[in-house]
C-alpha cells in the first residue's frame, strides 16, 4: 500500500478563499483523524470520523471549517473563507481498529499558508 | 481523561552520546503507549508501542522505552546518538477502555551535535 495520501503538499492562498485539503486513507482502515500542527499548540486533533462517520469534530475550532468522508477512501476538510491564522501543516492519519493498541499511520501533510 | 506531559521541547546531545526523551502520562488506567518520530516535512511515523507484556520495548532504529507503572512513565531512550536521529519525537497515549483516540503530547525536538 501507499499509505495515507495528502494533497496538496502545498498550498498558499489568500484570504478569504476557500481551501479545500484532500486525503486517501489506507485500504481497509476504519479509522480517519484530521490533525492540525503549529508551533504554538502542537499536533491538534481537529476531528476524526469511524467506519466513514464523523464521531467528534469537538477540535473543529470554527464553523469555517468542515470535514466531510463520502467514502472509505476519500476525506476532505474545507476551510471557507480561510485567515491567516488558519496557516499550519494539516495532516490526515488513518488506523485499523483494534481496542486502541493500533498504530495511527501518517500522511505527510499539506502546508496550508493563508497571506 | 488521559494526558501526556513531554519534559523538555529540546534536548540537545553530541553525536554518540546517550539520547534520554521523557514522557509521563495521566490516565484512569495503564493505556496504551506509543513514540512516534517527525522528521522535517514528514508525517509521523511509529518507533514503537506498549500494548502489554514486557514492559521494555525495543523499536526501530536502536530506540527502546520502558513502561513504568509505578512512575506513569514511558521514557525513550537509545544509547548512542546518529545525526540522522536529529527529529522531533512525539509521546502518545490510547485509552484501553476507553475512546481508543490517540492523545499526543507537545512534543521534543532532538537536536544531535557533530
Amino acid at each position: 500500500d501507499a499509505g495515507v495520501i495528502q494533497s496538496p503538499r502545498h498550498e498558499v492562498t489568500e484570504m478569504g478563499q476557500e481551501v479545500t485539503l484532500r486525503c486517501k486513507p489506507i485500504s481497509g482502515h476504519d479509522y480517519l483523524f484530521w490533525y492540525r500542527q503549529t508551533m504554538m499548540r502542537g499536533l491538534e486533533l481537529l476531528i476524526y470520523f469511524n467506519n466513514n462517520v464523523p464521531i467528534d469534530d469537538s477540535g473543529m475550532p470554527e464553523d469555517r471549517f468542515s470535514a466531510k468522508m463520502p467514502n472509505a477512501s476519500f476525506s476532505t476538510l474545507k476551510i471557507q473563507p480561510s485567515e491567516p491564522r488558519d496557516s499550519a501543516v494539516y495532516f490526515c492519519a488513518s488506523s485499523l481498529s483494534g481496542g486502541g493498541n493500533t498504530e495511527a499511520f501518517f500522511g505527510q501533510g499539506t502546508r496550508l499558508t493563508v497571506v | 481523561a488521559q494526558s501526556v506531559t513531554q519534559l523538555g521541547s529540546h534536548v540537545s546531545v553530541s553525536e554518540g552520546a546517550l539520547v534520554l526523551l521523557r514522557c509521563n502520562y495521566s490516565s484512569s488506567v495503564p493505556p496504551y503507549l506509543f513514540w512516534y518520530v517527525q522528521y522535517p516535512n514528514q508525517g509521523l511515523q511509529l518507533l514503537l508501542k506498549y500494548t502489554t507484556g514486557a514492559t521494555l520495548v525495543k523499536g526501530i532504529n536502536g530506540f527502546e522505552a520502558e513502561f513504568k507503572k509505578s512512575e506513569t512513565s514511558f521514557h525513550l531512550t537509545k544509547p548512542s546518538a546518529h545525526m540522522s536521529d536529529a527529529a522531533e519525537y512525539f509521546c502518545a497515549v490510547s485509552d484501553r477502555g476507553g475512546s481508543y483516540i490517540p492523545t499526543f503530547g507537545r512534543g521534543t525536538s532532538l537536536i544531535v551535535h557533530p
